[in-house]
């Protein structure tokens, strides 16, 4: 059974300094891993994924994740948050075979940036 | 913009009304979800359409009947339903359901209370 956990319920940061939002999974295979965002009241918008190659991936508004097989993590990092960077980050991971695209996500993270 | 289109975005109904939520894709994909979000859980995957036919239903109760009549629209019926499943609705769609990996891109959702 393929599982994703987020250790932490939020993450306090300041403007301007780095944030990392945590991931770790358990899937068998080579898994493919998906990072979404949630802004208050809106739907969930799509961030990055790994599929495969360049263990470091770039996504939108700034944001990476580095992909570790031998830690089984995805860790969301940007270098710099800013106050909109506030919102509620999901991790997700889809088996690679027999999954139907569905997406196993994590409970999410909180992430609060103060100005 | 996201390109999946759900409407009403807020819906208030009673226990024994009947009413519908409608979502629409414009990305010409094959794949159609319905996720929900409830407060303090996971998103749960509901059911998968692959070029209009159901390929998953995630031990979901009869109270909810998706629809899918073509590739680009799918509805979610709902009938005699309980408060508990006052939540968050989640429409998505993706390329290809056969094909692990394919980014699942969701809508605005609708915003359930049954009272």
């Amino acid at each position: 059974a393929q599982s994703v956990a987020q250790p932490e319920d939020q993450v306090n940061v300041a403007e301007g300094n780095p944030l990392t939002v945590k991931c770790t999974y358990s899937v068998s295979g080579n898994p493919y891993l998906f990072w979404y965002v949630q802004y208050p009241n809106r739907g969930l918008q799509f961030l990055l994924k790994y599929i495969t190659g360049d263990n470091l991936v770039k996504g939108s508004y700034g944001f990476e994740a580095e992909f570790n097989k031998s830690q089984t993590s995805f860790h969301l990092k940007k270098p710099s948050a800013l106050v909109s960077d506030s919102a509620l980050y999901f991790c997700a991971v889809s088996p690679p075979t027999d999954s139907w695209g569905k997406l196993q996500f994590g409970a999410g993270t909180q992430v609060v940036v103060t100005p | 913009e996201t390109g999946v289109t759900q409407t009403p975005r807020h819906l208030v109904m009673g226990m024994t009304n009947k009413k519908s939520l409608k979502c629409e894709q414009h990305l010409g994909h094959n794949a159609m979800y319905w996720y929900k979000q409830s407060a303090k859980k996971p998103l749960e995957l509901m059911f998968v359409y692959s070029l209009e036919e159901r390929v998953e239903n995630n031990s979901v109760p009869s109270r909810f009947s998706p629809e899918c009549p073509n590739s680009s629209h799918l509805f979610l019926h709902l009938h005699t339903l309980q408060p508990e499943d006052s939540a968050l609705y989640l429409c998505a769609s993706s390329q290809d359901a056969l094909l692990s990996g394919n980014t699942i891109y969701f809508g605005e959702g609708s915003w359930l209370t049954v009272v």
